[in-house]
C-alpha cells in the first residue's frame, strides 16, 4: 500500500520569494511521484514527475522537486513566487497506474 | 492534439437517481481511470479500465460502475445517488505501456440534492 502526507495544508508567501511545499510518501514498491496543480474550478495539471531517473526533477513554470529516498520526501520548490502560482497543489504517488493523492496544500501569494 | 475531455461539465440530480458521466481520453491513450474529488479533499481512485475491462478498483461500492468502449472512451455510472456522492469527478488517461504519467480532464461537477 502507498500513502502521501503533505505536511502543510496552507502556505502563504510574498510575491518574488521562494516557495517550499513539503511532501512525504510511503510505498511498498519503487514509486513514481508527481506534483499536480489545481486552479479554482479547474482540473488537474501535471507540474512534474519523478520516475527513477534524475533525483532533481524540473517541471513547468519554474517548479522543481527533489526525490530523497532516505527521507522518503519529494518536496516542491520554486525560487520566486508569482501571483499566478496561487492554487492547490497535490503530491501524488503512483504504483501500477493507481494514483494516491495527498490532501493538498493551498498556496496563497501575497502581493 | 486533443486532451482529455469530459461531459457534461455540471450536473444536478436528486437522491436515488442514476447518473452517467463520459470521458474521452487523450489521443493515443488506451487506459482510463476515474477519480472522485469531494470538496476540500484530494481525489480518490474509483477504478481503471483497459481493453474494455475493469483492471483495478478503489474502495467504492458497487453503485459505482463503468464501461470502456472500443474507441477507448469511458463512462462512469452511479446508481441510487446519495447526497455524499456530490463531488467533482475526474477522468485521467494514460498509455498502458507508457509509464505512470496520467493526464486529467476538466472534470464533471455533480450535485446531488
Amino acid at each position: 500500500a502507498q500513502s502521501v502526507t503533505q505536511l502543510d495544508s496552507h502556505v502563504s508567501v510574498s510575491e518574488g520569494t521562494p516557495v517550499l511545499l513539503r511532501c512525504n510518501y510511503s510505498s511498498s514498491y519503487s514509486p513514481s511521484l508527481f506534483w499536480y496543480v489545481q486552479h479554482p474550478n479547474k482540473g488537474l495539471q501535471l507540474l512534474l514527475k519523478y520516475t527513477s531517473a534524475a533525483t532533481l526533477v524540473k517541471g513547468i513554470n519554474g517548479f522543481e522537486a527533489e526525490f530523497k529516498k532516505s527521507e522518503t520526501s519529494f518536496h516542491l520548490t520554486k525560487p520566486s513566487a508569482h501571483m499566478s502560482d496561487a492554487a492547490e497543489y497535490f503530491c501524488v504517488v503512483s504504483v501500477k497506474k493507481k494514483l494516491t493523492f495527498g490532501t493538498g496544500t493551498r498556496l496563497t501569494i501575497i502581493p | 492534439d486533443a486532451g482529455v475531455t469530459q461531459s457534461p461539465t455540471h450536473l444536478i440530480k436528486t437522491r436515488g437517481q442514476q447518473v452517467t458521466l463520459r470521458c474521452s481520453p487523450k489521443s493515443g491513450h488506451d487506459t482510463v481511470s476515474w477519480y472522485q474529488q469531494a470538496l476540500g479533499q484530494g481525489p480518490q481512485f474509483i477504478f481503471q479500465y483497459y481493453e474494455e475491462e475493469e483492471r483495478q478498483r478503489g474502495n467504492f461500492p458497487d453503485r459505482f460502475s463503468g464501461h470502456q468502449f472500443p474507441n477507448y472512451s469511458s463512462e462512469l455510472n452511479v446508481n441510487a445517488l446519495l447526497l455524499g456522492d456530490s463531488a467533482l469527478y475526474l477522468c485521467a488517461s494514460s498509455l498502458q505501456g507508457g509509464g505512470e504519467t496520467q493526464y486529467f480532464g476538466p472534470g464533471t461537477r455533480l450535485l446531488v440534492l
